[in-house]
């Protein structure tokens, strides 16, 4: 069945980086564009970035802009996400998901479990 | 802070209709792009409840409705049962912003 399991969260300082993956399986992942969406804690859901299937056309929200990258090895079927520059604010769990899109019509389908990330010193 | 916005929580008692809104503006769903609800659980990822406004995936209850008009959408749950306590956001795409926009979220509790 289609499965999307995030890893690499963890406790960082301010100002220190960290990489998050996505492993996917039961899908052609190349086929897919895919995105981030994160939620702090006892927060909503606040969109991050997206990529889509062949690498091309990432767009990112204005909070993340300039310190965080998203990217594909659709060899390995696993998706990132770089995030440079923690802030205190960027704390929350990370969801990966899949997209399905119609021009900006986009639905997000399914979601990963989520990896926890706090920024703390 | 969110462009969609809900109310923060709802709550009916069993066999009851509560229904959730998610108002929002001409740049996004007044602008005509689709709305989709999610569920989500505690400590789970959100599931897909209905997309495309008005639409249910397979394996989604038909005690799930969604509906739109104008600037706002609502999603309708009829025949409350406890299973369906979760928190349910609504979400779409904002042209000035160019960005995928969530609601609020609401918290559905069943008495």
């Amino acid at each position: 069945q289609v499965q999307l399991v995030e890893s690499g969260g963890g406790v960082v300082q301010p100002g220190r980086s960290l990489r998050l993956s996505c492993a996917v399986s039961g899908f052609i992942f190349s086929n897919y564009g895919m995105h981030w969406v994160r939620q702090a804690p006892g927060k909503g859901l606040e969109w991050v970035a997206v990529i889509g299937n062949d690498g091309s056309n990432e767009k990112y929200a204005d909070s993340v802009k300039g310190r965080f990258t998203i990217s594909r090895d659709n060899s390995k079927n696993t998706l990132y996400l770089q995030m440079n520059s923690l802030r205190g604010e960027d704390t929350a769990v990370y969801f990966c998901a899949r997209e399905h899109r119609f021009q900006e019509n986009v639905k997000f389908d399914p979601w990963g479990q989520g990896t926890q990330v706090t920024v703390s010193s | 802070q969110s462009v969609l916005t809900q109310p923060p929580s709802v709550s009916g008692a069993p066999g009851q209709r509560v229904t959730i809104s998610c108002t929002g503006s001409t740049s996004n769903i007044g602008a005509g792009f689709d709305v989709h609800w999610y569920q989500q659980l505690p400590g789970r990822g959100p599931r897909l409840l209905i997309y495309g406004n008005t639409n249910r995936p397979s394996g989604v209850p038909d005690r799930f409705s969604g509906s739109k008009s104008g600037t706002s959408a609502s999603l309708a749950i009829t025949g409350l049962q406890a299973e369906d306590e979760a928190d349910y956001y609504c979400q779409s795409y904002d042209s000035s912003l160019s960005a995928y926009v969530f609601g609020t979220g609401t918290k559905v509790t069943v008495l």
